[in-house]
């Protein structure tokens, strides 16, 4: 099973600031990487798809990259609603399996 | 407009069985994947069970074998997750999520709002 390190495991940014999260795969994913999104008491929400792709109705304010064992989801502009926890997942290899999360909180 | 509705969660004794339901909507539900993901009190996400779209291939995660059964009812567009011999670290918020394809390892574009599970006497 691949395990996936997200860091750090809280990052405090300032509203209109830039947030960087990175997440590692214990070996390569390719471009099978999710990005997901969890407000306090709801469920997870997609953001990116294939490393890079933003899901339907995200903003552009979100932005990832990365392939093989290294990802990084970006978010500029930071915007109250963006503070959360965000997870990433690998669905390369079965089973897929999810991050421990980061928690985005305001500065 | 995709939507996912769980249902049944409760407070259970240790030992007691439990099924989950999750009625779908929006989509074709026979050409989609679906998963049980959960996660506990304050904890991350967890995939649990996963069915592909014909209902012919299943996988559970080894914390929950012999113990949990996925299935659906292609014909009522319902995901079920059948839970027996529960346990105190079972209890967390289950979620039905969508796969992004029929099968095999992907991605979950759309998730329910999770049903709660409480594993305690």
């Amino acid at each position: 099973e691949i395990v996936m390190t997200q860091s750090p495991g809280t990052q405090s940014v300032s509203l209109g600031e830039r947030a960087t999260l990175s997440c590692r795969a214990s070996q390569s994913v390719n471009s099978n990487l999710a990005w997901y999104q969890q407000k306090s008491g709801q469920a997870p929400r997609l953001l990116i798809y294939g490393a890079s792709t933003r899901a339907t109705g995200i903003p552009a304010r979100f932005s990832g990259s990365g392939s093989g064992t290294e990802f990084t989801l970006t978010i500029t502009s930071l915007q109250s609603e963006d503070f959360a926890v965000y997870y990433c997942q690998q669905y390369n290899n079965w089973p897929s399996t999810f991050g421990q999360g980061t928690k985005l909180e305001i500065k | 407009e995709v939507q996912l509705l769980e249902s049944g969660g409760a407070l259970i004794q240790p030992g007691g069985s439990l099924r989950l339901s999750c009625a779908a909507s929006g989509f074709t539900f026979t050409n989609y994947a679906m998963r049980w993901v959960r996660q506990a009190p304050g904890k991350g996400l967890v995939l649990v069970s996963a069915i592909n779209g014909g209902g012919d291939g299943t996988y559970y995660a080894d914390s929950v074998k012999g113990r949990f059964t996925i299935s659906r009812d292609n014909s009522k567009n319902t995901l079920y997750l059948q839970m027996d011999n529960l346990r105190a670290e079972d209890t967390a918020v289950y979620y039905c999520a969508k796969g992004a394809s029929s099968g095999g390892a992907n991605y979950f574009d759309f998730w329910g709002r999770g049903t709660l599970v409480t594993v305690s006497s």
